[in-house]
């Protein structure tokens, strides 16, 4: 399968503060990505989108950045509250597949 | 609306047992498709049915995973034999189709004793 991977597993942030979850991606063909939120006992929750003719997307307090170059992904979540304490993960569709990183845990220190 | 749902939420069943998962998709959506999360992984991929057909079933471990989706909406995992291996969180998602955004449903958790 492809290798979605994050840097880091776990990431504490102070309430207030802006998060950064990095991810890395192998497939130079893959030209969509998604970050998504998983809370406890819930299914994935689309977070942010971005194709791979952009290299910059914002939405609602987060950002996504993708640098092609060197196939690496990033969320941004700006002034970071309680509520955004989930498992992050990035996915890559190449064909019909998506492929999916472990996860980065995050947790919001109030 | 309504999201994808999943049933059941939960369940617990012996090795060697045969089991079914239900998948009920966001009306409309074309795209569906199956995953399996084991803890503390990302989803992986199993299958994608565009409509009635199995567009890719490449991630299907082994024969004994089957998936249908007769009419092109519901859509049924099933798993033959089972192994306690097979123990994860199965989860399902539906889109509009081609590369575009998928919506999740809550998961089945199966437990293979």
């Amino acid at each position: 399968g492809e290798n979605v991977g994050l840097h880091l597993p776990t990431l504490s942030v102070q309430e207030g503060d802006n998060s950064i979850i990095n991810c890395a991606y192998s497939n130079s063909a893959s030209d969509y990505f998604i970050w998504y939120k998983q809370e406890s006992g819930k299914g994935p929750q689309f977070i942010i989108d971005i194709r791979s003719n952009m290299d910059k997307r914002q939405g609602q307090r987060v950002t996504v950045l993708l640098n092609k170059t060197v196939k690496h992904l990033s969320l941004q979540i700006a002034a970071t509250q309680p509520g955004d304490s989930a498992v992050y993960f990035c996915a890559e569709n190449t064909g019909n597949q998506f492929y999916f990183g472990t996860g980065t845990s995050l947790t919001v220190i109030p | 609306g309504a999201g994808v749902s999943q049933t059941p939420s939960n369940k617990v069943t012996e090795k060697g047992k045969y089991v079914e998962l239900r998948c009920d998709p966001i009306s409309g959506h074309t795209a569906l498709y199956w995953y399996r999360q084991s803890l503390g992984q990302g989803p992986e991929f199993l299958i994608y049915f565009q409509g009635t057909g199995a567009a890719d079933d490449s991630g299907l471990p082994n024969d004994r995973f089957f998936a249908v989706r007769p009419e092109g909406s519901v859509s049924t995992l099933k798993i033959q034999r089972t192994e306690r291996g097979d123990s994860a969180v199965y989860l399902c998602a539906s889109g509009v189709g081609g590369i575009n955004e998928q919506f999740f449903g809550p998961g089945t958790r199966l437990t293979v004793l």
